[in-house]
């Protein structure tokens, strides 16, 4: 049950485009479309932005997308604005009843 | 409205027990299994143990080697972890989870609660 990789950082201007990627293996990202993606603000609960690889819960703008190619994911978040800046967390069901989590990647929004 | 609201967290030495609590409200209970998932201070979240529905089925993270133990009370709607020989890398945040659905046992989490800290320490 290794971390799943997420770069610690990526930074965008208001307005624009970031992705952030969480790399697994063909046990986990690989093989399943058990893909999440979460936001969480310091100090608050984390907030699911994307389920089953690229499915919006309701009340998730459309500017958050996800995508999967192989055993990477992708987490796009368009028209950057102030409060999307946060830490973000990818998650994977890994088989064998276990899930995994990526190590965090902060956004800053410039 | 669906809420989770977990209890039970604080001060433990070194080797010592504790047991979390879990209230749930707003869903029915019972039709969905329950996780455990825990953040150490200024790190990033990390599954701990997860439970089926009927309670029949338990799953755990290999790191907690038996040392923690889910269970529910699915009569008082709440979920419970209980935690033994903890260790100073057993301080966190714990957060208790519902999937987005009833199919799956270990998938997205679409409701949290605000999280119990504990921490371990002498």
């Amino acid at each position: 049950q290794s971390a799943l990789t997420q770069p610690r950082s990526v930074s965008g201007s208001p307005g624009q485009s970031v992705t952030i990627s969480c790399t697994g293996t063909s046990s986990d990202v690989g093989d399943y479309d058990y893909v999440s993606w979460y936001l969480q603000h310091p100090g608050k609960a984390p907030k699911l932005m994307i389920y089953d690889v690229a499915k919006r819960p309701s009340g998730v703008p459309d500017r958050f997308s996800g995508s999967k190619s192989g055993n990477t994911a992708s987490l796009t978040i368009s028209g950057l604005q102030a409060e999307d800046e946060a830490d973000y967390y990818c998650s994977s069901y890994a088989g064998s009843y276990t899930l995994v989590f990526g190590g965090g990647t902060k956004l800053t929004v410039l | 409205e669906v809420q989770l609201l977990e209890s039970g967290g604080g001060l433990v030495q070194p080797g010592g027990s504790l047991r979390l609590s879990c209230a749930a409200s707003g869903f029915t209970f019972s039709s969905y299994a329950m996780s455990w998932v825990r953040q150490a201070p200024g790190k990033g979240l990390e599954w701990v143990s997860g439970i089926s529905g009927s309670g029949g089925g338990t799953y755990y993270a290999d790191t907690l080697k038996g040392r923690f133990t889910i269970s529910r009370d699915n009569s008082k709607n709440t979920l419970y972890l209980q935690m033994n020989s903890l260790r100073a890398d057993d301080t966190a945040v714990y957060y208790c989870a519902k999937p987005t659905n009833t199919l799956v046992v270990l998938n997205a989490f679409d409701i949290w609660g605000q999280g119990t800290m504990v921490t371990v320490s002498s």
